[in-house]
């Protein structure tokens, strides 16, 4: 098993560009979720799925957009990058709700 | 709203010294509290939850619903427990994580 893949790696954006953070995993995990981690403010949710169809909002959702049209993939689209998008993406995914998190290896994401 | 306070940045200590990094959360109900650990270069991952009351790497932490804390602790700490620790809590779907606490341990 992969785990929880995150792709790509490195991202660097001007302001205004779109893009998208993709997410999946092979472990047949109901729960999905985004982060941003920012020093000194830890991990704050952006997005989360409970199952393919349905998301909700986190903590820090302006901005972003998700989808979840298939079980094992959650793609983070960033619509119009702004600075303040810099950060480390996280995607997390679990079992169930309240199961332990599963992380991916993270995105780096600058936005000039 | 759901907090979870992490108050030390940065916690240096000696190898073979007891360590314990704090956590606290906002009083809700039954919380269900966990704390994940990132090793340089890897991913993050999970050390332990509370619901479990097991010992994982030497690391324990106990519940304090009286003074809502889920301090993480280990008697003799060792070079490799050098990481950033992040004390998290589970509520209705969310995971809301402390802003953690890099654990420095010098040989």
């Amino acid at each position: 098993n992969a785990g929880v893949t995150q792709t790509p790696k490195f991202q660097v954006l001007k302001t205004g560009q779109s893009m998208t953070l993709q997410c999946a995993q092979d472990m047949n995990h109901e729960y999905m979720s985004w982060y941003r981690q920012d020093p000194g403010m830890g991990l704050r949710l952006i997005h989360y799925s409970v199952g393919a169809g349905i998301t909700d909002q986190g903590e820090v959702p302006n901005g972003y957009n998700v989808s979840r049209s298939t079980t094992e993939d959650f793609p983070l689209r960033l619509l119009s990058a702004a600075p303040s998008q810099t950060s480390v993406y996280f995607c997390a995914s679990s079992s169930s709700y309240n199961s332990p998190l599963h992380f991916g290896n993270g995105t780096r994401l600058t936005v000039t | 709203a759901q907090r979870v306070t992490q108050p030390e940045k940065l916690l240096s200590v000696f190898k073979g010294a007891p360590v314990e990094l704090k956590c606290n959360y906002s009083y809700s109900g039954s919380p269900e509290l966990f704390w994940y650990v990132q090793y340089s270069r890897q991913r993050l991952q999970l050390l332990l939850r509370h619901i479990s009351r097991e010992s994982i790497k030497g690391f324990t932490a106990d519940l304090n619903k009286g003074e809502t804390s889920f301090h993480l602790k280990k008697p003799f700490a060792q070079e490799e427990d050098s990481a950033m620790y992040y004390c998290a809590r589970y509520n209705f779907n969310k995971f809301y994580f402390g802003s953690g606490t890099k654990l420095n341990v010098k040989p």
